[in-house]
């Protein structure tokens, strides 16, 4: 069965920290993994990483994939309250029609 | 940038009832959208595949008689929650991507959701 584990579930923080979320993959035909940040209501995209390395960054967010180990970590520096919200990791499947597999999330709140 | 919205964005209803959502790709076109629903604490599991022209396809475990799913047009999904029962009270969250023909650059795209309904069912 493909699963998608994200690590941790929860995690508070104070204003300036840097936090790592972690996100680890089991499934068959990987094609892609997509991070997200939900706040109240829609999911919005951070994150796509398709190749090893290669390190994405946007601001003070940043993430890798390592296809090797099957895994995956979301990096926020200086962290913010409005960083607050809940992280979801997800991964697309080749021969799919394009449907997101999703971890449970982490849920990151920051304090100021 | 890609635009998904989905109405309502709350409804309550008497059990019973047929609740109808509404999921529209506002500037780009899509074949196919996913229907998520979400409970408290946990993550969006994915329902149905709604495909422009013809039928759903259903997850294991999702009654596709009671949850209707029309894709009419390349920028319209609806599902609708039919004999609606407070066990069904959850958010429903729909999404898409903008369809291209080359198929490399279309599973290379995001998908965009919308801001989800959230269902009461008394």
């Amino acid at each position: 069965e493909d699963k998608v584990v994200q690590s941790p579930l929860s995690l508070v923080v104070h204003e300036g920290d840097t936090v790592t979320l972690n996100c680890s993959y089991e499934v068959t035909n990987f094609r892609s993994l997509l991070w997200y940040k939900q706040e109240k209501k829609a999911p919005t995209f951070l994150f796509m990483l398709t190749s090893s390395g290669i390190e994405k960054k946007s601001g003070r967010l940043s993430s890798i994939l390592d296809k090797k180990e099957l895994f995956s970590i979301l990096n926020i520096t200086a962290t913010q309250t409005g960083d607050s919200a809940v992280y979801l990791c997800a991964v697309t499947l080749r021969g799919s029609q394009g449907n997101l597999i999703f971890g449970k999330g982490t849920k990151l709140s920051v304090k100021p | 940038g890609a635009v998904v919205s989905q109405h309502p964005s709350r409804v309550i209803c008497k059990s019973g009832t047929s609740v109808k959502i509404e999921c529209r790709s506002l500037d780009f076109q899509a074949t196919t959208m996913f229907w998520y629903r979400q409970f408290p604490k946990q993550s969006l599991m994915l329902m149905a595949t709604s495909n422009e022209g013809s039928k759903a396809t259903y997850e294991q475990g999702v009654e596709k008689d009671k949850f209707l799913i029309n894709h009419a047009s390349l920028t319209l999904s609806t599902l609708t929650v039919t004999s609606a029962h407070p066990e069904d009270s959850s958010f429903y969250i729909c999404s898409a991507r903008e369809h291209r023909s080359n198929v490399g650059s279309y599973y290379n795209s995001p998908l965009h959701f919308g801001n989800g309904t959230r269902l009461t069912v008394t």
